[in-house]
């Protein structure tokens, strides 16, 4: 099935540890974004990428990284300096520039214990 | 500053009635106005969608209505179910950019 693969689901991290979340599509997109959702809230937009070795911080990038060395995978690093990582994450893709429609992926569950 | 605003933050509909969710804009060069539908714990898919030169699109109980002078747009869900009880965010974005703009969502529960 074509879609958007976000693993782990649930994941808990310590107190200055980094983490990765990984994010594979399989639908050809060029485009893909990482979203962050706090609870009751909106979509904030972390990174997006347009192209493979490429991409642009969006609203709230700070304390995050990302990298795009292949067109299908986008992995978001939340690093230790994210002073407030517990929040619900979002991987989507895109026709790059004329798609209209963002698909995303069934989400990552971030904690900080 | 916010580029899409979307009231209210949350709304309760018995079955049966009509649900309606708004959404202002800034930018006039906006060009594509969608709507996603989020279950819990689920990634947000795509309800419905509209461009600035029709005024109204209906699809099943689901319209979206689209004021291009006063720069606002609404979804109204007919005869509401206990099944669309989620969260709406209305988006809105311009041709060849990547870059999508949110609302803040509305979580809507519908009572049986």
């Amino acid at each position: 099935d074509g879609g958007i693969t976000q693993s782990p689901k649930y994941l808990f991290r310590k107190e200055g540890q980094n983490v990765t979340l990984s994010c594979e599509q399989n639908l050809n997109h060029d485009a893909m974004y990482w979203y962050r959702q706090d609870p009751g809230q909106g979509l904030r937009l972390i990174y997006y990428s347009q192209i493979v070795n490429d991409f642009q911080k969006g609203d709230i990038a700070e304390g995050y990284s990302v990298s795009r060395e292949k067109k299908e995978s986008f992995p978001l690093t939340v690093t230790s300096a994210q002073k407030n990582p517990t929040a619900f994450y979002l991987c989507a893709s895109s026709i790059a520039y004329s798609g209209n429609t963002i698909y995303f992926g069934e989400g990552s569950w971030l904690t900080v214990v | 500053q916010q580029q899409v605003k979307q009231s209210p933050q949350s709304l309760i509909v018995q079955k049966g009635g009509i649900s309606i969710i708004n959404c202002a804009y800034e930018n006039t060069a906006f060009d594509y106005f969608p709507w996603y539908q989020q279950f819990p714990g689920k990634g947000p898919a795509l309800l419905i969608a509209i461009r600035p030169d029709v005024s109204e699109k209906k699809e099943g109980r689901f319209t979206i209505s689209f004021n291009k002078s006063a720069k606002q747009f609404s979804l109204h869900i007919m005869d509401s179910q206990p099944g669309d009880s989620a969260t709406y965010f209305c988006a809105a974005k311009r041709d060849n950019f990547n870059k999508f703009y949110f609302g803040s969502g509305t979580k809507l529960n519908v009572k049986p």
